[in-house]
């Protein structure tokens, strides 16, 4: 079965500095990978993903993910935090039948 | 106009109770899911119907039951209601498509259900 592990429960950074919030997968065969994000109190928003080609890949509101293979890694990254991105990041592999599995999620507190 | 909705928004209700969830999306996608989000935050997939058929059934207990009445729409039915089942109910759809265009899932704003 695939599956993605997020192992920090919460991130903290200040404003202006980069973040990023981690993500290694366990998948046979080529990966599917996501990021959703969920303020409170809402559904969760798509952010970006990971198909095939390029390892960087832009998503939503500036952010970005690298794709590594070697260490099985989805990082999300953002150059510059916002006190308004602080919210639950998820990241998430797809399986069969359009299925998303996700992971724990990962707190993130942006502090002005 | 909201592209996946849900009502209601919150539920309260006592142990044994039965209640339904209904939700409708305007995306024109073609397959529908029910998440549940634990009070710890964890997401886990309950059912996916595409057009209609019912095309992933996790283990869930037979008292919940979803329907889907056309491709739009997504109703959950709990029969029997328990203290467990307290969680927030995530409706979402996509294009059941492969490769590259699979995989975008959208969310409703969830519902909120507490048993007493």
């Amino acid at each position: 079965a695939q599956s993605v592990a997020q192992p920090e429960d919460q991130v903290n950074v200040a404003e202006g500095n980069p973040l990023t919030v981690k993500c290694t997968y366990s998948v046979s065969g080529n990966p599917y990978l996501f990021w959703y994000v969920q303020y409170p109190n809402r559904g969760l928003q798509f952010l970006l993903k990971y198909i095939t080609g390029d390892n960087l890949v832009k998503g939503s509101y500036g952010f970005e993910a690298e794709f590594n293979k070697s260490q099985t890694s989805f990082h999300l990254k953002k150059p510059s935090a916002l006190v308004s991105d602080s919210a639950l990041y998820f990241c998430a592999v797809r399986e069969y039948g359009n299925k998303l599995v996700f992971g724990a999620g990962t707190i993130l507190r942006v502090k002005s | 106009d909201t592209a996946v909705s849900q009502t209601p928004k919150y539920l309260v209700t006592q142990m044994g109770n039965d209640k339904s969830i209904k939700c409708e999306q305007n995306l024109g996608h073609d397959t529908m899911y029910w998440y549940k989000q634990d009070s710890k935050k964890f997401l886990k997939i309950m059912f996916s119907y595409n057009n209609k058929e019912l095309i992933i059934n996790e283990t869930v207990p037979n008292r919940f039951s979803p329907k889907s009445p056309d491709k739009a729409h997504l109703n959950l039915h709990i029969n029997s209601l328990e203290l467990g089942d307290s969680a927030v109910y995530f409706c979402a759809s996509s294009l059941n498509a492969g490769g590259p265009l699979g995989g975008e899932l959208f969310f409703g704003e969830g519902s909120r259900l507490t048993v007493l």
